[in-house]
């Protein structure tokens, strides 16, 4: 079984200043790597695929990396409407789906 | 424009049976597996199953197989998840969401608002 370790659980920050979250995977597989934000009382809304691509209308202060098992999210400068959590998701050999248990990124 | 409509919220008993839906539109329903994900009050996301429209084939976290069962109606565009019998400790938002093809690997790409069971 896959596990997804995110870190840190919660990152408190202010405005404008660059946040990084990590994602350990317990096994690699290929660059199947998918970064969600959630938002109180919203569905998660993907971010990035494939460690680093950009998803629809997502704005370029959000960046991936990593390869392997580590991988990061950064967010360049921090606006009010990123203060959310982030799950990072990785496809397993089996073809299932896993979540990390997330990152909650609030204001400082 | 791609919508997965989720089924209104439930309030149900221990041991009562529960059939949640996702009725799909804009995108040809047969073309992309529906995943459901379980995300329990104040807690994270959790992967529980996912369905190819087109035979039914199915995959499940082994956490959940045996608790839960997935379905399609091909001909309404419209997935299920459904239980037997509920406990207490299925009370959690479900959410549906669709696979999408991007790039080299099929993502949840659009989502469905949840649909709330509460069991007590």
């Amino acid at each position: 079984e896959v596990v997804l370790t995110q870190s840190p659980d919660t990152l408190s920050l202010s405005p404008g200043e660059r946040a990084t979250l990590s994602c350990r995977a317990s096994q690699s597989f290929g660059s199947s790597l998918a970064w969600y934000q959630q938002k109180p009382g919203q569905a998660p809304r993907l971010l990035l695929y494939d460690v680093s691509k950009r998803a629809t209308g997502i704005p370029d202060r959000f960046s991936g990396s990593g390869s392997g098992t580590d991988f990061t999210l950064t967010i360049s400068s921090l606006e009010p409407d990123d203060f959310a959590v982030y799950y990072c998701q990785q496809r397993t050999s089996l073809g299932a789906w896993p979540f990390g248990q997330g990152t909650k990124v609030e204001i400082k | 424009e791609m919508q997965l409509v989720q089924s209104g919220a439930e309030v149900k008993k221990p041991g009562e049976s529960l059939k949640i839906s996702c009725k799909v539109s804009g995108y040809s329903f047969t073309t992309n597996w529906i995943a459901w994900v379980r995300q329990m009050p104040g807690q994270g996301l959790e992967w529980m199953a996912m369905i190819k429209p087109t035979n039914s084939e199915t995959r499940y976290n082994p956490s959940f197989q045996g608790q839960v069962t997935v379905s399609v109606d091909r001909s309404i565009t419209t997935a299920y998840m459904e239980w037997s019998s509920l406990k207490a400790s299925d009370t959690a938002i479900y959410f549906c969401a669709r696979h999408g093809l991007k790039s080299t690997y099929y993502y949840t790409d659009v989502w469905g608002k949840g649909t709330a069971v509460t069991v007590s």
